[in-house]
């Protein structure tokens, strides 16, 4: 089975500050891997999919990249609604495994 | 506009098998190149993935549940279904279902989620 770990698990930032999440894979994924937020108490929604394309309707200040074992997440000019946990899935082969999330909070 | 809804118990004994429903709108769990999966989420927990369905009746089982899971769909009514048996405290979780074309794989748009309880 493929492992993802994002790190960090979690991240103070600030309203307008930029943050960077990463993703490792235990095996190479190509860019077979998926961004998702979660807002507390609510359903995870996609932001980024096939490692770098924006899902319709994400702001542009989110970007991913990355291809093989290594992936990133950044979000630009953080807004108030960007505070939420992240996670990342792989969807290259089965059994799909998600990372264990990061918390970004406000500092 | 594509719509997914959860349902079954909030609360069910050790043990016993829980069911899952998984009710959609918006396109057709038998239509070409459609996908279901179920996700669920300890309180506090990361996602986890459990189970997916395809168009074809194609299955996936996370290994992890070591068979305590069957995905089944209902065209006629549009739904999909999970169970999980012997149900463990350790299963307390928020189930998901999400829609997941096979041309992309990824979950979207999911479902608001449902709570279930493990306890005697």
């Amino acid at each position: 089975d493929i492992q993802m770990t994002q790190s960090p698990s979690s991240v103070s930032a600030s309203v307008g500050d930029r943050v960077t999440i990463t993703c490792r894979a235990s095996q190479g994924i190509s860019n077979r891997l998926a961004w998702y937020h979660q807002k507390a108490g609510k359903a995870p929604k996609l932001l980024i999919y096939a490692a770098s394309s924006l899902q319709t309707g994400v702001p542009s200040r989110f970007s991913g990249s990355g291809s093989g074992t290594d992936f990133t997440l950044t979000i630009n000019n953080l807004q108030p609604e960007d505070f939420a946990t992240y996670y990342c899935q792989q969807a290259n082969t089965f059994p799909w495994s998600f990372g264990q999330g990061t918390k970004l909070e406000i500092k | 506009q594509i719509t997914l809804k959860e349902s079954g118990p909030t609360l069910v004994k050790p043990t016993q098998t829980l069911t899952l429903t998984c009710t959609v709108s918006g396109f057709s769990v038998g239509s070409r190149g459609v996908g279901v999966g179920w996700i669920r989420q300890p309180p506090g927990k990361a996602l986890e993935w459990l189970a997916l369905i395809y168009w074809d009746d194609d299955k996936r089982y996370s290994p992890s549940l070591k068979g305590r899971l069957t995905i089944t769909k209902d065209t006629s009514k549009n739904q999909v279904v999970l169970t999980i048996s012997n149900m463990g405290p350790v299963d307390t979780a928020t189930y998901y279902c999400a829609h997941t074309p096979i041309s992309t794989n990824w979950f979207v748009p999911w479902g608001q989620g449902t709570l279930v309880t493990v306890s005697s």
